[in-house]
């Protein structure tokens, strides 16, 4: 059974600790993105992943970090850095050369007190 | 000027009839453009793409393009309550990211 996963679906933390959000995919897909989703902004680009042991910064990456040590596993660090972390944040994969549309996996909601 | 402008809605159409959501973008050099459908709560899932001027079907929905006017739309036709979600268009920059309008809700009424 492809696809992605996200876990865990939702998530509760105390302000001040860092929280990991895991996304795994068995798809193949050489590409791994991270997008956080705020409520009439739209998706905001975090981090993205071309290939194994690379990643780039999107528009929003400050207060997050990434890794990308496997192919299938791009997890996403939201740190105490990170001023409002309470968001839905979504994972997407990519197929690879000449394949732009990306596919999304079911999200993960974070809510910090 | 936003990368990609939607008109946030609620687009609001009767059972049966055709919704028309809209798009444009700023990118001149933008090659790819995607249709989303985000049901509330859920993660948003590809319905559509284009990549050439003109019309492009897919059983109900009709993606059209207009690159010379940088305007993308969906139509959906025969729309049904269940067609009710937000819609997201979405544009590729370059070659590795895509960049989000932030969507218009569609109510389809019974």
């Amino acid at each position: 059974d492809g696809g992605i996963t996200q876990s865990p679906k939702y998530l509760f933390r105390k302000e001040g600790q860092n929280v990991t959000l895991s996304c795994e995919q068995n798809l193949n897909h050489d590409a791994m993105y991270w997008y956080r989703q705020d409520p009439g902004q739209g998706l905001r680009l975090i981090y993205y992943s071309q290939i194994v042991n690379d990643f780039q910064k999107g528009d929003i990456a400050e207060g997050y970090s990434v890794s990308r040590e496997k192919k299938e596993s791009f997890p996403l660090t939201v740190t105490s850095a990170q001023k409002n972390p309470t968001a839905f944040y979504l994972c997407a994969s990519r197929p690879g050369t000449g394949d732009y549309e990306q596919y999304f996996g079911p999200g993960t909601r974070l809510t910090v007190t | 000027q936003k990368e990609v402008e939607q008109n946030s809605g609620p687009l609001s159409v009767p059972e049966g009839a055709i919704a028309s959501l809209n798009c444009t973008y700023s990118d001149r050099g933008s090659q790819s453009f995607f249709w989303y459908r985000q049901y509330s709560g859920k993660s948003p899932e590809l319905i559509m793409f284009i990549y050439s001027n003109g019309d492009k079907e897919d059983g109900r929905f009709t993606a059209q393009l207009n690159k010379a006017s940088q305007y993308v739309s969906l139509l959906i036709r025969d729309s049904q309550p269940s067609d009710s979600a937000t819609y997201l268009c979405a544009v590729n920059i370059g070659f590795q990211k895509l960049v989000f309008g932030t969507g218009t809700r569609l109510l389809v009424s019974p």
